[in-house]
């Protein structure tokens, strides 16, 4: 079993659809990173959690500890929001979950 | 949010030589640089983790002599392949954090798309 889970590992929507993506893991972090990669490759980096909640835009994250998992929403969907987002769990070293593909269709 | 930039993007090599790609943390110093890579459709593979003025440290199964890693400095870290062959054709990306501080984002350099031919 991997030390990160991600759900749904690929995901379809029409634009303006309200999204979510899950992410469980089962060690102990110090921090959650939220990523997004472009088909170019190019890795952005969208959130840092420790706790509850934070927002950006039409993006919100939220990270319950106790029972290891967090989600990242996205409201109002667009096409330019197609893109692999991924899940990392930071202790000394991050630890990826595979990653969720999101397509968006106009 | 901070700044790494990675150089260069693609490079397409000849069999037999080497590639240097740099990593350079624009604004802020970067204790720590982590390298990975990435085959197509996976997850990104940590490589090694490179501290500035020490030796880096490298995860099992990665050729330290094939995989040379610098991190003179702390706003660079180079990642030079030595004697390249066809199945090191990859996508390979840079991190820096600085670990010093309370603050531990991960930054990500753009990544360089490497072929070897």
């Amino acid at each position: 079993k991997n030390e990160v889970e991600q759900s749904p590992q690929n995901l379809t929507a029409q634009e303006g659809e309200f999204i979510t993506i899950n992410c469980s893991y089962s060690v102990g972090i110090s921090a959650l990173h939220w990523l997004q990669q472009h088909p170019g490759g190019g890795i952005v980096s969208l959130f840092m959690l420790s706790s509850g909640k934070k927002k950006h835009g039409r993006l919100i994250a939220t990270i319950n500890i106790q029972e290891k998992h967090s989600s990242l929403h996205i409201t109002a969907s667009h096409p330019r929001d197609s893109a692999v987002y991924i899940c990392a769990v930071a202790n000394e070293k991050l630890t990826f979950g595979t990653g969720t593909r999101l397509t968006i269709i106009p | 949010g901070a700044v790494v930039s990675q150089h260069p993007s693609w490079v397409i090599c000849k069999s037999g030589t080497s590639v240097k790609i740099e990593c350079r943390s624009l604004d802020f110093q970067a204790t720590t640089m982590f390298w990975y890579r990435q085959f197509p459709k996976q997850s990104l593979m940590l490589m090694a983790t490179s501290n500035e003025g020490s030796k880096a440290t490298y995860e099992q199964g990665v050729e330290k002599d094939k995989f040379l890693i610098n991190h003179a400095s702390l706003t660079l870290s180079t990642l030079t392949v030595t004697s390249a062959h066809p199945e090191d054709s990859s996508f390979y990306i840079c991190s820096a954090r600085d670990l010093k501080g309370t603050n531990t984002e991960a930054f990500f350099g753009q990544g360089t798309r490497l072929t070897v031919v």
